[in-house]
This record gives C-alpha cells, structure tokens and sequence, in this order.
C-alpha cells in the first residue's frame, strides 16, 4: 500500500525561484528520506531526517517534517534548470529491517 | 567511487518468456533491494535481502524469484512475463539492514515485454 503521497505532482518554476514539495504518510516512522531521479536514471539520496528531527539542511535543500501531522517538506532554493528531475520522498516502517516505501513523487521542471 | 551495478540495462522478450536480473552491490554493502517503476510510477518495492537471507517482501508476483548470493550479488528472476512486466527494475544496496540510512541505486534494467 501507498505510504507516501506528494504534493504537487507537478511543479514548474523559473531559475532562481524557490520549489517546495510536500509528502505526506500513514504510519509512524523511524526516518524520512528524499530522493531525486532525472529521467529514466537511477534514484539519488538527497537528504534523510530522523524521526526525532524537526529540520535539516544540506547546501540549497531543507527538509522539515512534522511528526504530528505525519507530513514532510523539501525546500529547494535559488532553484537552476539543472534541478529539473523527480523527487521522491521515502519513510522506512516502524519494525526495523523492512525496507524504504517511495511516494508518487514530484516533477519539478526549472526554466532558465 | 564504485556503484550499483546493474545487467543488463535493457532487455525486451516476448510474453511467456523467461528474464533474469543481475545486481551487484557497492563492495561491504551486505543488504540487496529490487524495486520496480512503470512509466510515471513511483518505485514499487519487490524483495530484500540482507546477508544472503530475505529480509523483507514487498508486492513481489509469484512468478518472479531473488535470491542473493555469497558474493553479495542479487539476481532477479522473471517467469510467464506479462505485457504488465514491462517497467525498470532498479536494484539498491545499503550497509546493514535498513534503519541505518540511505540507499544506493543502481541506474536500472529497462525490460519492455512484447
């Protein structure tokens, strides 16, 4: 079943401009990762926050993720036509050993 | 830096056929994921594997099989294959069992089924 869902499916934006994406999920989590995949390539680690944190940055993204509302946040800022892919969010489930379950992910196209 | 290494990168068959799957894992990684991704699909989780034994299952059909050897190497087996098979397949491996942190992706086996 779908653990993750992202908000929006799509996303265009210009060069410079910020882009934020949302997931939300189901159940409880030890951690929530992000991943971006350009076309027809092979998933790349982006960033991973743990269940106890509530913010995390690394270069132009940050990540938020409230717990509570069982929702994530990726911020990619100053945005370049090189971000042009999909971004996926993943969590783990809460018994240890299963695997990452992805969303249906986020297109972002950046115009320059 | 040594990646995930996936064979072959394409592949196409006819339905009914028989395909197999190769990954080899980034050298000390000990745990094997397969992951499955129609078109414009997110990355559907098959089957894990963590020092030769699975360790988890996803919504892996009967007719395929996986299996990691002693080498660390993972292969995926594919039977009866239907038009619906069609998808890349991506293979992950990480460092111990999940919980730990990221995975890494290989850049996938493309299988088109006719």
């Amino acid at each position: 079943s779908q653990q993750g869902e992202e908000d929006p499916q799509a996303l265009s934006i210009q060069e410079g401009e910020n882009a934020t994406m949302n997931c939300s999920y189901k159940t409880s989590i030890n951690n929530l990762q992000w991943y971006r995949q350009n076309s027809g390539r092979g998933l790349v680690h982006l960033i991973l926050i743990r269940s106890n944190e509530r913010e995390k940055h690394s270069g132009r993204l940050r990540v938020t993720l409230d717990t509570s509302k069982k929702s994530s946040s990726l911020l990619i800022t100053a945005s370049r036509a090189a971000d042009t892919a999909s971004y996926f969010c993943a969590t783990d489930a809460p018994r240890e050993g299963t695997a990452l379950i992805f969303g249906k992910g986020t297109t972002l196209s950046v115009s320059s | 830096a040594a990646g995930v290494i996936q064979s072959p990168r394409h592949l196409i068959k006819e339905k009914r056929e028989t395909a197999t799957l190769k990954c080899y894992p980034i050298p000390r990684h000990d745990t094997v994921y397969w992951y499955q991704q129609g078109p414009g699909q997110d990355p559907q989780f098959l089957i894990s594997f963590y020092e030769k034994m699975q360790s988890d299952k996803g919504s892996i059909p009967d007719r395929f099989s996986a299996q990691q050897f002693s080498d660390y190497h993972s292969e995926l087996n594919m039977s009866s294959l239907e038009l619906g098979d069609s998808a890349l397949y991506f293979c992950a491996s990480s460092l111990g069992p999940f919980g730990t942190g990221e995975l890494f992706f290989g850049e996938g086996s493309r299988l088109t089924v006719l």
